[in-house]
């Protein structure tokens, strides 16, 4: 049964960079019908997706993020990572990871989640 | 950017149907997913491609799309279906995330 659990830390300042971990139990993250992606939820807000790796290491990135996300795998300990930059309080939200799945027509969606890490960007 | 809009709430009484509506001018072409989220909880997959059920999901959970709308229906709404629905959908194949709804409020009266 496939799991996925975020870790990092809870508290981060502002302009400094947020840093978490998805660990993948269950299947291997190599496996090629699969992306793994991230995804935020402002307290009390509605879900934004942040961007999408497979474990070749090609990305996809919300444009709107794009130039603070950097997204990363290590098939070895089955792990893909999340790094955003300059952060604000904006960023304060619980942090998902999830598996992406091909539905046959191109186009993916999210089929597992982990339970969601808060991350609070404060000084 | 693409945005898909979903109404903020809808208010049912047990046994009633529930439909939520997530709009967005690709829906013609893109197929569209549903969430629910519970309370303290992560998103759960309800409907994937438009009218799919995955295993485990009840019944009375259906999706159906026409035009730019598409729409998830809960038959026979029970207490434990109270919960925010995201419809996530894509301007284009091969985004690889997409977009989120802002979500809907079902409330079981």
């Amino acid at each position: 049964q496939l799991q996925l659990q975020e870790s990092g830390p809870g508290l981060v300042k502002p302009s400094e960079t947020l840093s978490l971990t998805c660990s993948v139990s269950g299947d291997s993250i190599r496996n090629s019908r699969y992306y793994w992606g991230w995804i935020r939820q402002p307290p009390g807000k509605g879900l934004e997706w942040i961007g999408s790796i497979y474990y070749s290491g090609n990305t996809y990135y919300n444009p709107s993020l794009k130039s603070r996300v950097t997204m990363s795998v290590d098939t070895p300990k089955n792990q893909f990572s999340l790094k955003l930059s300059s952060v604000t309080a904006a960023d304060t939200a619980v942090y998902y990871c999830a598996r992406l799945v091909d539905d046959s027509s191109g186009d993916y969606y999210f089929d597992i989640w982990g339970q969601g890490t808060l991350v609070t960007v404060s000084s | 950017s693409y945005e898909v809009t979903q109404s903020p709430s809808v208010s049912v009484s047990p046994g009633q149907t529930a439909r939520i509506t997530c709009s967005g001018d690709a829906l013609p072409k893109q197929y569209t997913y549903w969430y629910q989220q519970k309370p303290g909880q992560a998103p759960v997959l309800v409907i994937y491609k438009d009218n799919e059920r995955p295993s485990g999901i009840p019944e009375r959970f259906s999706g159906s799309s026409s035009g730019t709308t598409a729409t998830l229906t809960i038959s026979g709404v029970q207490a434990e279906d109270e919960a925010d629905y995201y419809c996530q959908s894509a301007e284009n194949s091969g985004t690889y995330g997409g977009v989120f709804g802002g979500g809907t409020k079902l409330t079981v009266l």
